[in-house]
């Protein structure tokens, strides 16, 4: 079992919805969470990192953590065609190394 | 960009040659990556360091090892490449603080060395 698991898609959403996308993580001694997106040919750019549970915000992106269910995700609100990519997840461990999920492919359908 | 480069960034390289990829920031970051992504696989932890001459193991470390004698510079060594290493090999820098604006983690990636084994 990987210690980061998301579902590989694709998810496919149509424009001006929200897409959500999964992560769960089997380390409980994780202490960071981080959402890139990588579109292909290119580096992953980080989005947003939680570390606390709840929800945060910024902009159009909600990273949504809860540490009791090992669950992560990232709300995608208004998506638009340049939001076509492969989101990945990742977790720091308690060792410090960061983790990552195998992504999920979105595609946004006009 | 995050002040990471990667060198070289493209190689194509026989069987049974030693490698050698090389990292460099200009942040100084104490937390230093090396994955390897594969179509079907993601990215996959190699090898990682936590400051100077400090390294340790990532989920695919068999065939690979690595230097950190200086904080700006991460190396990665291939010692007898093998066609199962031909991939796209990413450098991260990463740093932690607890700060008036509270905990913060980050992660930045370089632009990536494409390596081809023959």
């Amino acid at each position: 079992q990987k210690e980061v698991e998301q579902n590989s898609g694709p998810l496919s959403v149509p424009e001006g919805a929200i897409a959500s996308l999964n992560c769960t993580y089997s380390d409980r001694g994780s202490q960071s969470f981080f959402w890139y997106r990588q579109y292909s040919g290119k580096s992953p750019e980080l989005i947003m990192s939680i570390y606390s549970n709840g929800d945060k915000e910024d902009g159009r992106f909600t990273a949504q953590l809860n540490k009791a269910s090992q669950y992560v995700s990232l709300l995608i609100r208004d998506s638009q065609p340049s939001d076509s990519a492969t989101y990945l997840c990742a977790g720091r461990s308690s060792a410090s190394k960061i983790i990552f999920g195998s992504g999920t492919r979105l595609s946004i359908r006009p | 960009d995050a002040g990471i480069t990667q060198s070289p960034r493209h190689k194509v390289t026989e069987t049974g040659t030693p490698v050698t990829l090389r990292c460099h920031q200009t942040e100084n970051h104490r937390y230093m990556y090396w994955y390897r992504q594969d179509p079907g696989h993601g990215l996959r932890l190699i090898h990682y360091s936590y400051g100077v001459k400090d390294t340790d193991k990532g989920e695919v470390s068999d065939g690979y090892s690595v230097s950190r004698s200086k904080t700006e510079d991460f190396l990665l060594t291939l010692e007898s490449a093998t066609s199962s290493q031909t991939s796209v090999y990413f450098c991260a820098i990463s740093e932690t603080r607890q700060g008036g604006r509270g905990y913060r983690d980050t992660q930045y990636f370089g632009p990536g060395t494409r390596l081809t084994v023959l």
